[in-house]
């Protein structure tokens, strides 16, 4: 089966510090997704990319964090200046269309600890 | 938005037990995915199923969409089962999970 992979698997950041999460989505997708779960709530959206710009995004979504498609194959998710609460597992998906008609294909995740 | 709710939000079974757990949707959907998330945290997809009901192995999946709910059935269960199972209805660019349904299994 296609994979979607995460880099890092895992990450501890200092508090006010930046942090660059990296997806490589399955190669023919042209949507992309990013998730967030705190531990042990609900997998939460974060935003929708198609087309090198935001297709939707959520309230969570703020100034805080930004989205890039730098080359042709990374997706990237930047959160600036972290905070405690953004410790959470971040997934990213891919699908080969909207994301209403075909299936999505998740990560393994980022795991994010913010101290 | 889309509302997503699951029920029950937490199963305990004995191994060999069967269940139905329930995604009921507030909106229209075009299509609908059931995930599994192991203990490692991992999002195993198990269904993607707009309509009808899919079967695979012990685990089947039924979708109505006009009456806006699916239901996962697992039968026999075994103690590999235990995690969170999630659904994702699909209906626009902003896909919502549901609750998830936490379930162990105990020998």
């Amino acid at each position: 089966e296609p994979e979607v992979t995460q880099t890092p698997s895992h990450q501890v950041t200092q508090m006010g510090q930046e942090v660059i999460l990296r997806c490589v989505p399955i190669s023919n997708h042209l949507y992309f997704y990013w998730y967030r779960q705190i531990l042990g709530q609900k997998v939460e959206f974060l935003v929708s990319f198609y087309n090198n710009e935001i297709s939707e995004k959520s309230e969570i979504f703020d100034d805080q964090f930004s989205v890039e498609r730098p080359d042709g194959s990374n997706f990237t998710l930047k959160i600036r200046s972290t905070k405690l609460e953004d410790s959470a597992m971040y997934f990213c998906a891919s699908s080969e269309i909207w994301g209403g008609g075909n299936t999505i294909y998740f990560g393994e995740g980022s795991w994010l600890t913010v101290v | 938005g889309i509302q997503v709710e699951q029920s029950p939000p937490d199963l305990i079974l004995q191994e060999g037990a069967n269940s139905t757990l329930r995604c009921n949707f507030s909106d229209s959907v075009n299509n609908l995915q059931w995930f599994h998330q192991n203990p490692w945290g991992q999002l195993i997809n198990l269904f993607y199923i707009p309509s009808g009901t899919k079967q695979n192995g012990r685990l089947s999946a039924t979708t109505v969409a006009t009456e806006r709910y699916s239901l996962l059935y697992i039968s026999s269960s075994q103690t590999t089962d235990s995690g969170v199972y999630f659904c994702l209805p699909h209906n626009t660019d902003k896909l919502i999970f549901g609750t998830g349904t936490r379930l162990q299994v105990f020998p």
